[in-house]
């Protein structure tokens, strides 16, 4: 089992809809969790990081996180074609070592 | 402030040459990393360095060594470079390497080994 596994897609998503990005983790210790949008050719950008159960909300962003059951999501409301990109999860904590381990992404297409 | 820069930006090798890729960052933060990048792959950690004077192995250092040079600077160098380093290396900064830390990433080298 992958530490950190992503579906990688492609996620087709009409515009204006919500997109659904999800990523599930091996180590029911790990701490903190992140999300980093890359568009084709460039670096990764951090979107959103979160360290609790539950929701946290910035935007049109919002990460959910349920150590129960070792998943974080992320959802976007009102998807614009500019959110067209590949969205790397990355998890810090696992089996106690403070590196990030990345997911292999999951490429999202919105559609105008 | 640049945030990290890294050179070259694109690198063709043969089989068997040596090159060391460069990083900087002027964001004062104390932790570095290197990281390749394979399609499907998502991003692997070769080496970081989570404080200057520090170095510590990632998940595929093999075929790679690091000089964090000074505070600011963390080099990493491909002694005989194969073709299955053909990638896209990222180097990437943090203030500290604990918990709570976001990763601030380079633009990227985009290395050919033929």
């Amino acid at each position: 089992q992958k530490e950190v596994e992503q579906n990688s897609g492609p996620l087709s998503v009409p515009e204006g809809a919500i997109a659904s990005l999800n990523c599930t983790y091996s180590d029911r210790g790990s701490q903190s969790f992140f999300w980093y949008r890359q568009y084709s050719g460039k670096s990764p950008e951090l979107i959103m990081f979160i360290y609790s159960n539950g929701d946290k909300e910035d935007g049109r962003f919002t990460a959910q996180l349920n150590k129960a059951s070792q998943y974080v999501s992320l959802l976007i409301r009102d998807s614009q074609p500019s959110d067209s990109a590949t969205y790397l999860c990355a998890v810090k904590g696992i089996q106690g070592a403070q590196k990030l381990v990345f997911g292999q992404g999951t490429r999202l297409t919105i559609n105008p | 402030n640049a945030g990290v820069t890294q050179t070259p930006k694109f690198q063709v090798l043969k089989t068997g040459q040596s090159m060391t890729l460069q990083c900087a960052q002027d964001m004062n933060h104390n932790s570095m990393y290197w990281y390749r990048q394979d399609p499907g792959m998502g991003l692997r950690l070769i080496y970081y360095s989570a404080s200057e004077g520090t170095t510590d192995k990632g998940e595929v250092p093999n075929g790679y060594n690091v000089s964090r040079l000074n505070k600011r600077e963390f080099s990493l160098r491909l002694e005989s470079a194969a073709p299955s380093q053909t990638s896209v290396y990222f180097c990437a900064s943090s203030w500290a390497s604990g918990p709570g830390y976001e990763q601030y990433f380079g633009p990227g080298t985009r290395l050919t080994v033929t």
